[in-house]
């Protein structure tokens, strides 16, 4: 079946600096990726969608300017967390669709996610 | 703006009970639902897709209802055991892939 990758698992910073979070789809070509973010003891919020080369879409009320994606081939996606704050601290999760962008019947798969702890 | 909601919230049972999960959805205009499974710390294990012209999909011992019109589906977890112990979630997707995700159950059985 379909494996998304996510790396690091679990990654601890120091305020003010910035993360960098891949995501890999291993064995086929993802058109599309997503970013979630889950906090404790609650469902997963889609960030951004991200469109192998070209800019990615954000959710409203999420900070572009701060998460920052970038999908530059069909198997890799990247989130970075520019100038990450305690507030950030969170689980982030991808997922890879296999299918043209508007498929909207295919399904995703979903990497194991990234904890990230700021203090 | 699409709301989804999963009841109970959280759910103890002992192990062999037949359970329904519940999930309600505000907006009908969906393309398809699906349901995951999430351990602790883990990511999300796909369980069953029900796409949107579908009534239900069965896979093992679960089965998941699909009732579109009401805004309503199910899922139905045979003979639990332990190891079903996790958080289930629903999902549906309102196009272009975009899944909404509700509250979800987390789920106990005990031997």
């Amino acid at each position: 079946g379909a494996v998304v990758s996510q790396h690091p698992s679990r990654v601890i910073c120091k305020s003010g600096t910035s993360v960098k979070i891949e995501c890999r789809s291993l064995d086929f070509q993802a058109t599309t990726m997503f970013w979630y973010r889950q906090f404790p003891k609650q469902s997963l919020m889609l960030m951004a969608t991200s469109n192998e080369g070209s800019k990615a879409t954000y959710e409203q009320g999420v900070e572009k300017d701060k998460f920052l994606i970038n999908h530059a081939s069909l198997t890799l996606s990247t989130l970075t967390v520019t100038s990450a704050h305690p507030e950030d601290s969170s689980f982030y999760i991808c997922s890879a669709g296999q299918g043209a962008y508007g498929g909207s019947t295919d399904t995703q798969y979903f990497g194991p996610g990234t904890r990230l702890t700021v203090l | 703006k699409q709301e989804v909601t999963q009841i109970p919230a959280a759910l103890s049972v002992p192990e062999g009970e037949n359970l329904v999960l519940n999930c309600s959805f505000t907006d009908s205009a969906i393309y398809n639902l699906q349901w995951f499974r999430q351990d602790p710390g883990k990511g999300l294990t796909s369980l069953l897709l029900i796409q949107s012209s579908q009534r239900e999909q069965t896979s093992g011992r679960l089965n998941a209802s699909l009732d579109k019109s009401s805004g309503r589906s199910t899922l139905y977890i045979a003979a639990s055991q332990p190891g079903d112990s996790a958080t289930y979630l629903c999902a549906v997707n309102t196009g272009f892939q975009k899944l909404v995700f509700g509250t979800g159950t987390r789920l106990l059985v005990s031997p």
